[in-house]
């Protein structure tokens, strides 16, 4: 069974804080993982795709790491602002999967002013 | 350009009816993926089509069916609704060129809201 966990499961910080969240995944069969950002009422938003092991990217103050061969990815993000509140999103595709995304139930932030 | 759009936005429906929801791709996309939400539960995957076939299907009932046109547009059909089949359904459009499939970023539509009662 191919499973996605995400940690914590909601986190509520404060206006300038950094914080990281956390995405793990099966490494076998592995081919891509995928960070979205989800704010309620709006559709998902992509953030970042990575292939490679060690892949990092990085887009504004936000940023992600991965380790397929431990399977997991990093979500960072520096100085939240409230604006960063909504739902993130990992999820994973597999070798010959095409375009199937294996989702995980997201991480809830809340940024508080 | 324009977004991925889904219609109807939302959706009343009574058990045992069946409901056909639309999905428009961004212009020049050849695939699409359709997703469910359920309270509760992540996105949970339910089919790709890419130039009119079905590539991929998650594990959900025959009851859940859909196409794609020659323009890309795709539809997706639930038959005898049941009260679980309550959710939020969105699809998701990427290009689709065939060379980078899985890794390509996928965008998504606002979402089909659909309730059975």
């Amino acid at each position: 069974i191919l499973n996605v966990e995400q940690s914590p499961q909601s986190l509520h910080v404060q206006e300038g804080d950094s914080t990281n969240f956390t995405c793990s995944f099966p490494s076998s069969n592995f081919y891509a993982l995928h960070w979205y950002r989800w704010e309620t009422a709006k559709s998902p938003e992509a953030l970042f795709v990575m292939t490679l092991n060690g892949d990092e990217k990085k887009k504004g103050r936000i940023s992600a790491t991965l380790n397929t061969k431990e399977g997991y990815s990093y979500l960072y993000i520096k100085g939240s602002q409230p604006e960063d509140s909504a739902t993130y999103l990992c999820a994973f595709s597999v070798t010959g999967g095409y375009n199937k995304l294996i989702f995980g139930a997201g991480t809830r932030l809340a940024v508080h002013p | 350009k324009a977004g991925v759009t889904q219609t109807p936005r939302y959706l009343i429906k009574t058990r045992g009816q069946q409901v056909t929801l639309s999905c428009s791709p961004i212009s020049g996309h050849r695939s699409v993926s359709w997703y469910q939400q359920t309270p509760g539960q992540g996105l949970q995957f339910l089919f790709e089509y890419f130039s009119e076939t079905q590539r991929n299907k998650g594990n959900f009932p025959g009851r859940f069916s859909g196409r794609q046109f020659s323009n890309s547009r795709s539809e997706m059909n639930v038959s005898t609704l049941e009260l679980g089949d309550s959710a939020l359904y969105l699809c998701a459009s990427s290009s689709g060129t065939g060379r980078n499939d899985g890794a390509e970023t996928q965008y998504f539509g606002p979402g089909t809201r659909l309730l059975v009662l």
